[in-house]
């Protein structure tokens, strides 16, 4: 199974800052690498896939980057509705697998 | 425009078998490449996928789950059904399904259903 390590576990910032956020696979998911945004009480939304691609209507402050093991979320300049929890997930093995999460937090 | 909905018990108790219901539109699947992933997640805890069924009827499952886990589609319904034995509290958690294609490389799940909440308690 491939294991999923997000990092950090929790981001302190403030709106208008730029967030990276870190995916870390256990074995090479070449560019089979999705992200989720959750906000409270509210349902996964995917926001990249493929690793870099962003799906349709999110906005363009949102960027995903790598490939094999290493991967980067990143938000260029923090809105207050992108304050919430974001996974990552892989898709180049079974099973599939998610990250355990990064809180992104209002400091 | 696509959407999915979960149904079924919101309270079992400890050892019985758990029936979800995902009802969808905007998509058939029985269209090439069209899958439908059951996905669940503990109170304040992270994503776990659970199983995924796709237009040809490959089903694939947690390891962890599989001995427990049954999932079945009705296509002329545009239904997924999700069957889970021997519930016990540590299963408690909210129950998503969600649409995937593998038109695209990681074949993410997009969109998800509202979810639905189910306790496990005698």
């Amino acid at each position: 199974e491939i294991v999923l390590t997000q990092s950090p576990a929790t981001l302190s910032l403030s709106p208008g800052e730029r967030a990276t956020l870190s995916c870390r696979a256990s074995q090479s998911v070449s560019i089979y690498l999705a992200w989720y945004q959750q906000k409270p009480g509210q349902t996964p939304r995917l926001l990249i896939y493929d690793a870099s691609n962003r799906a349709t209507g999110i906005p363009a402050r949102f960027s995903g980057s790598g490939s094999g093991t290493d991967f980067t979320l990143t938000i260029s300049s923090l809105e207050p509705e992108d304050f919430a929890v974001y996974y990552c997930q892989q898709r180049s093995n079974w099973p599939l697998t998610f990250g355990q999460g990064t809180k992104v937090e209002i400091k | 425009q696509i959407t999915l909905k979960e149904s079924g018990p919101t309270l079992v108790k400890p050892t019985q078998t758990l029936t979800l219901t995902c009802t969808f539109s905007g998509f058939s699947l029985s269209t090439s490449g069209v899958g439908v992933g059951w996905i669940r997640q503990p109170p304040g805890k992270a994503l776990e996928w659970l199983a995924l069924i796709y237009w040809n009827d490959d089903k694939r499952y947690s390891p962890s789950l599989k001995s427990r886990l049954t999932i079945t589609k009705d296509t002329s319904k545009n239904q997924v059904v999700l069957t889970m034995t021997n519930m016990d509290p540590v299963d408690t958690a909210t129950y998503y399904c969600a649409n995937s294609h593998t038109k695209y490389s990681s074949s993410p799940f997009d969109p998800w259903g509202q979810g639905t909440l189910v306790t496990v308690s005698s």
